[in-house]
């Protein structure tokens, strides 16, 4: 069965490490996503690509940067981690002809210290 | 810019009948979707409202209106593990980008 799959599921780090979170997916879509989820704030998008070398800036993507070098793959840095960048944070994927019926992964849970 | 409104937290019974509302501004509008997220978990699509009116899925049925930005999800025969979180979700704006409320945490009582 096709999936989408994120590692770490849970990391604690440091202020001003890098941090990369991965995120593969089998359902060879076109379009990935990363959003962070915090209290009061739901979800927001982080960055956004529409297929291999196509990355593109969400509303809150200060501070992250991503890279699409095949379909599969959509790994997350953090740069230089910063205490409010703690939070859980899903990756997402959809066909390239939807742009709102996401396929989520199970989210990892970042904590920086 | 797009902003959405839901109500933070609903109550209801088991076997009752619930409605979620949802209200959005947007420019440009592609379709307003819900997800629904247990707690600790991913959210997971239910539905997708394009056009007016009422969708049906089941227990589940969501309602739009694009003249008023509102819609609704409405929930029948409740169970416990209908207890979750309901995301309202816009497609729109200048990159059709989906934007999220914040989501409606649903307890549901015996």
């Amino acid at each position: 069965d096709a999936e989408i799959t994120q590692s770490p599921r849970h990391k604690i780090t440091e202020t001003g490490r890098q941090v990369t979170l991965a995120c593969h997916q089998t359902w060879n879509h076109n379009n990935m996503f990363w959003y962070r989820q915090d209290l009061g704030h739901g979800l927001r998008l982080i960055h956004y690509s529409y297929g291999v070398h196509d990355t593109n800036k969400g509303e809150v993507s200060d501070g992250y940067s991503v890279s699409r070098s095949n379909t599969e793959d959509l790994p997350l840095t953090l740069e230089s981690a910063a205490s409010s960048q703690t939070s859980v944070y899903f990756c997402a994927s959809s066909e390239s002809n939807q742009v709102g019926e996401l396929f989520f992964g199970e989210g990892s849970r970042l904590t920086v210290l | 810019g797009q902003n959405i409104d839901q109500p933070t937290e609903m109550t209801a019974t088991e076997g009752a009948i619930v409605q979620i509302n949802c209200t959005y501004q947007t420019s440009g509008f592609n379709g307003l979707f819900w997800y629904q997220q247990h707690a600790g978990e991913a959210p997971t699509f239910l539905s997708y409202n394009v056009l007016d009116g009422l969708e049906e899925k089941g227990r589940f049925s969501s309602f739009l209106s694009r003249s008023k930005g509102y819609s609704y999800l409405l929930l029948k025969e409740l169970q416990m593990k209908d207890s979750a979180s309901y995301l309202c979700a816009v497609a729109g704006g200048a990159t059709n980008k989906l934007i999220f409320g914040t989501g409606t945490l649903l307890a549901v009582q015996p």
